[in-house]
């Protein structure tokens, strides 16, 4: 049963350190997604890669948070260096972008990881 | 006004109910999203759609293009129903990515 898998689930961290989170997208799929989640702001789009390319990048800060995809089966997402209001879920989900039509790529349902919950105190 | 507006934000239903959740938005899409959270955090894609209807056992989910709205019904509803329910657009401009609804959430009594 093929399912994205994120590590770590849990994150508790101090103010100041690196973060790394990291995601294994369902074997096949071409696009991978960065959400982040909180109570304030609901569920973010932070970045997303095709082919590991990164094509949106613009809902992540970057003076601090920086995404790759070293290969296709392994996505990261680094916060460095943390801070308390990078509390959040992060969730990862990938998805299959079939061509380009007209209306935008066309792909099938993008399928979520189980989220990493960090805490930076 | 935010891009994408949900319906009620929260639901209480008993069991056996006949559920509807609302979503309106604001700009031309390429496609919705209904997506369900579990009261764990999980998230799970139900259904994906640019056009009428589509049905997956108890649920429902419709759109009118026209009008720029959902709605995700749940027929006989079941405590494990429970969850929270997010709506999310892929506009025609936004390549991949989804704006999201602030979520209902769904609690179904026994």
């Amino acid at each position: 049963d093929a399912r994205v898998t994120q590590t770590p689930r849990d994150k508790v961290t101090e103010m100041g350190q690196e973060v790394t989170m990291r995601c294994q997208p369902i074997l096949g799929h071409n696009t991978v997604f960065w959400y982040r989640q909180t109570m304030m702001q609901g569920l973010e789009l932070l970045a997303y890669f095709r082919n590991r390319a990164p094509l949106d990048d613009s809902g992540m800060p970057k003076d601090r948070f920086s995404a790759e995809m070293p290969d296709a089966t392994l996505a990261t997402l680094k916060i460095q260096p943390s801070e308390p209001r990078d509390s959040a879920v992060y969730f990862c989900a990938s998805g299959l972008v079939l061509g380009v039509t007209s209306g935008g790529p066309a792909y099938n349902e993008q399928f979520f990881g189980p989220g990493t919950r960090l805490t930076v105190l | 006004k935010n891009e994408v507006e949900q319906s009620p934000q929260n639901l209480t239903a008993q069991e056996g109910e006949f559920i509807t959740i609302n979503c309106s938005y604001s700009v031309g899409i390429s496609a919705l999203h209904w997506l369900q959270q579990h009261p764990g955090g999980g998230i799970v894609s139900l259904f994906m759609l640019s056009s009428g209807k589509k049905k997956h056992g108890r649920l429902i989910a419709t759109i009118n293009i026209q009008e720029k709205h959902s709605s995700l019904h749940i027929t006989a509803s079941h405590p494990r129903d429970s969850a929270v329910y997010i709506c999310a657009v892929r506009g025609e401009t936004s390549g991949s990515r989804l704006t999201f609804g602030e979520g209902t959430q769904l609690t179904v009594n026994p």
